[in-house]
């Protein structure tokens, strides 16, 4: 059974881009989540999807917005890039049958110039 | 609000001496789960150990386990024997319903704690 892996490990970009970052979920996961985390914090919940459709969503605005693939893999897209984004970008897949567990991946570092 | 509140930034504690970590939680939901996670430096939030509200003995997973006082909203987590290899942030969660969902559940995370396990 693989991990969730997520790609690319680190990412510099400078204030107004735009930004794609990825995930593969696990083996058999259909429901992923993404969080950020700000240096010194715990993680903030984004957004969830499940079965390609976005299931949930926390306080982002809508510059953050979501993909998630027939194979379970996900993107996450920020457009109009800030300072405060520079965050560890986390994504976190977990089975509809065991949804006491989330799965986490390495996680993206994004800083913003 | 769903909130969860750990107040110890940073602990110490020596080699192969247990350790408790404090994580409180504030919820009206009936029906609500609890989590840590173990953060080293690599940054993967590695998942410890579960409680859920209506599971009526603590949680235990090898070394950790969990101290739930359902009447006091408090789910701290202890260490026995600690090793170098513990030294991490360790955060506390609770699953949160959201509306309209069809199947799983965001996590809120406390602020976390950093261990620091010295020899």
């Amino acid at each position: 059974e693989t991990g969730v892996t997520q790609s690319p490990t680190h990412l510099i970009k400078t204030r107004g881009q735009q930004v794609t970052l990825r995930c593969s979920s696990q083996s058999g996961h259909n429901t992923v989540s993404w969080y950020q985390q700000a240096l010194g914090q715990g993680p903030q919940f984004i957004f969830q999807y499940y079965r390609e459709e976005e299931n949930g969503r926390g306080n982002f605005p809508p510059r953050f917005s979501g993909l998630q693939f027939p194979n379970y893999s996900s993107e996450l897209n920020v457009n109009a890039l800030e300072l405060d984004d520079s965050a560890l970008y986390l994504c976190a897949s977990s089975p509809a049958s065991r949804n006491n567990e989330q799965f986490f991946g390495p996680g993206t570092r994004l800083t913003v110039l | 609000a769903q909130k969860i509140t750990q107040t110890q930034p940073g602990m110490f504690v020596q080699e192969k001496e247990a350790v408790t970590l404090d994580c409180t939680y504030d919820t009206s939901d009936p029906s609500y789960g609890l989590f840590w996670y173990k953060q080293p430096s690599s940054g993967e939030m590695i998942f410890l150990i579960y409680q859920g509200s209506y599971d009526q003995q603590n949680a235990t997973e090898g070394r950790y386990s969990l101290n739930f006082q359902k009447a006091r909203k408090s789910a701290n987590l202890v260490i026995s024997a600690s090793q170098l290899g513990d030294s991490a942030m360790y955060f506390c969660a609770m699953r949160v319903p959201y509306p309209n969902s069809n199947s799983g559940y965001a996590l809120n995370f406390g602020k976390g704690t950093s261990l620091l396990v010295t020899p």
